[in-house]
């Protein structure tokens, strides 16, 4: 089995940059994903293949990766975008196919 | 757009069983991948079950297999996820999201809570 690991918290202050990353060994050959989650909330897309951004997702909201690390950059952090995020990714075989989210990141906006 | 409504949540003893549904209002339901993903109280996300477009693949988390099954129909626009021999801890906020490219989950549903108690 595999896990994707993220730091539990990260704090910025406004108009700073986050960046939260999520490992794991399987990453070069899978693609990520993340969300943003708010309290009694869904989860909401807003990274898919390690960098695409969804539509009606804001531009400061970036992702990239580098083998075996996947990082969300949020560039000019407003108050609103403190929630938690989750990096998610896929392990497969000939056998069976899962996906797996990481174990989440708190954001703070101090 | 597909918009997802989860219901069927509620109240059940450890040990019972309980059926989930989730209305899609989209006619590309049929066309679309579909999960189940839950979130006990202040934890993180934990993907359940993945069904294909037709039914013909089906793949579950080993913490369910054998008690849950997922279902789908299309004529309907609703996906299905049959609990059996539930457990406390399975306690959670039970989400149904559209799967894409095999990938990411994208949009959600807004949740139906299963509370699993004596």
């Amino acid at each position: 089995s595999f896990g994707l690991t993220q730091p539990p918290s990260v704090s910025v202050s406004p108009g700073q940059t986050a960046r939260i990353s999520c490992s794991a060994a399987t990453l070069p050959n899978h693609y990520a994903s993340w969300y943003q989650q708010k309290p009694g909330q869904a989860p909401l897309l807003i990274i898919y293949k390690d960098s695409q951004r969804p539509s009606g997702i804001p531009e400061r909201f970036s992702g990239s990766s580098s083998g075996t690390t996947v990082t969300l950059t949020i560039s000019g952090v407003q108050a609103e975008d403190e929630a938690d995020y989750y990096c998610q990714s896929t392990d497969s075989n000939v056998t069976y196919r899962r996906w797996v989210f990481g174990g989440r990141t708190k954001l703070t906006v101090l | 757009e597909v918009q997802l409504v989860e219901s069927g949540g509620g109240l059940v003893q450890p040990g019972g069983s309980l059926r989930l549904s989730c209305a899609a209002s989209s006619l590309t339901f049929s066309a679309s991948e579909m999960h189940w993903v839950r979130q006990a109280p202040g934890k993180g996300l934990e993907w359940v079950a993945y069904i294909s477009s037709t039914g013909s693949s089906i793949h579950y988390a080993d913490s369910v297999r054998g008690r849950f099954i997922i279902s789908r129909d299309n004529a309907k626009n609703s996906l299905y996820l049959q609990m059996n021999s539930l457990r406390a801890e399975e306690t959670a906020v039970y989400y149904c999201a559209r799967g894409l490219e095999r990938g990411w989950f994208d949009p959600w549903g807004q949740g139906t809570l299963v509370t699993v108690s004596s």
